[in-house]
């Protein structure tokens, strides 16, 4: 069975850009969680899909930044315009409802903003 | 005050040695709480996770929840060249749903000496 997959492994990007970031959840997890760890700093919820709606997205930083989960699927986690405090590594995991409800992590986006 | 408090390490230990890794968090929401490994370029696994307060045994490692002290731990016996990695605590009000989302401690980066 695949795992979570995110693409790209890492991005390097001009203040002011826009990257795009992918997550391939499990199939057949509803839920879809995206963290951000920033260097030096603990692991950070950023937020969080059941199929296609936002459960949580308490955690987004600011307005730069646009989640979408279209069909319930995969998820793309937009930045626009980057700016250099947004550099870090950028993880999703997945899990379902029943019976196991553990989160699957995927290896992380490292997005370098210079 | 940070919800959740791990010490950073760096913890360097022999081959064969008990490993005692803690956790300390201030929110009294927090029913479910795991414990991950992660590789370097890796995205973090789950490795135990444990329901309110009291121990939960796996082969060599040993998770344990004191709720009256907000206090967790994660013991690793006998431990071996490949635990070398970081080890993540991790929190939540809930293990699916809303409030699912995970708070997690900073990390400690163990390296075991052949």
């Amino acid at each position: 069975e695949a795992g979570v997959t995110q693409f790209p492994s890492h991005s390097v990007i001009e203040k002011g850009q826009t990257v795009t970031l992918r997550c391939d959840p499990i199939s057949g997890h509803d839920n879809l969680y995206w963290y951000r760890r920033v260097m030096g700093k603990e692991i950070k919820f950023l937020l969080h899909f059941v199929k296609e709606s936002k459960q949580d997205e308490s955690g987004m930083p600011n307005n730069r930044f646009l989640a979408e989960r279209t069909g319930g699927t995969y998820s793309t986690l937009k930045v626009q315009p980057a700016e250099l405090e947004d550099s870090g590594v950028y993880f999703c995991a997945s899990s379902q409802e029943y019976p196991n409800t553990e989160a699957f992590f995927g290896q992380g986006t490292r997005l370098t903003v210079v | 005050q940070k919800e959740v408090e791990q010490d950073p390490g760096p913890l360097s230990v022999p081959e064969g040695a008990i490993v005692s890794l803690n956790c300390t968090y201030s929110n009294s929401a927090f029913q479910y709480f795991m414990w991950y490994r992660q590789y370097s370029r890796k995205g973090p696994e789950l490795l135990m996770y444990t329901y309110s307060s009291g121990n939960k045994e796996d082969g060599r490692f040993t998770a344990q929840v004191d709720k009256s002290s907000k206090y967790i731990s994660l013991f690793i016996r006998d431990s071996q060249p490949s635990d070398s990695a970081t080890y993540l605590c991790a929190m939540s009000s809930f293990y699916t749903g809303a409030n699912s989302k995970l708070t997690f401690g900073k990390g400690i980066t163990l390296s075991v000496r052949p």
